[in-house]
């Protein structure tokens, strides 16, 4: 099966840093990768994803990396916005009917 | 419609009572997905619908749980005799086709609490 957790709960920055979210899954087979954004009372939107036969995908300010080898996977987040305030949570598998998804971690951002 | 909209946004209900929960995805996709998010865990698969085939229910936790879709547009979870453990937030979402890898559109969720 697969487990997919986060290494930290919450993660505060400052407006304007950059910010790191970290995530470790353990089925070596999962080849999709997705990043999640959650607000507060919304359902999670998505914010990029990424596929096993690739390292590094860039999107509009975020960049998600994955190592296959430690499987881990990271979202980077250049620039950030209060506006970017939420829990952000990965998923993995293999297509979406089989992925597992992380608990969160809630990035607060301070103006 | 502009998304993925569900009903009720918040339901409060006793146990051992039955609950319906609505999913109305975006026009066009023939995809629709249930999950299940409980405090502090992640994401929980239940059960997707793809067009006219049959439904993958291998995520539904018992058989109180059910799942219908009308129409190939409007979906309905029920939970039957529900338990204090069934609260969540249960989230619909919908993609155009179902591909493995089509980004899938989330519903607000349906909040349930059951005293």
């Amino acid at each position: 099966g697969e487990s997919v957790g986060l290494h930290l709960p919450t993660l505060s920055v400052q407006e304007g840093d950059n910010s790191i979210i970290n995530c470790a899954y353990s089925n070596s087979a999962s080849d999709y990768f997705i990043w999640y954004k959650q607000e507060s009372g919304k359902g999670p939107q998505f914010i990029i994803d990424i596929r096993s036969n690739m390292d590094k995908r860039q999107g509009q300010r975020v960049t998600v990396l994955l190592n296959k080898t430690v499987k881990h996977l990271s979202l980077q987040i250049a620039a950030t916005q209060p506006g970017d305030s939420a829990v952000y949570f990965c998923a993995a598998g293999r297509g979406y009917s089989t992925l597992t998804f992380g608990k969160g971690t809630m990035l607060l951002v301070s103006p | 419609g502009a998304g993925v909209s569900q009903s009720p946004s918040n339901k409060v209900t006793e146990k051992g009572k039955d609950v319906e929960l609505r999913c109305d995805p975006i026009s066009g996709h023939t995809a629709l997905y249930w999950y299940r998010q409980s405090l502090g865990q992640g994401l929980e698969f239940l059960i997707y619908f793809q067009g006219n085939s049959a439904p993958d229910k291998s995520g539904l936790p018992s058989d109180r749980f059910s799942a219908e879709r009308t129409g190939g547009s409007v979906s309905t979870l029920t939970i039957q005799r529900t338990q204090q453990e069934d609260s969540a937030v249960y989230l619909c979402a919908s993609s155009l086709n179902g591909g493995s890898e089509e980004t899938q559109y989330f519903g607000p969720g349906t909040r349930l609490l059951v005293l």
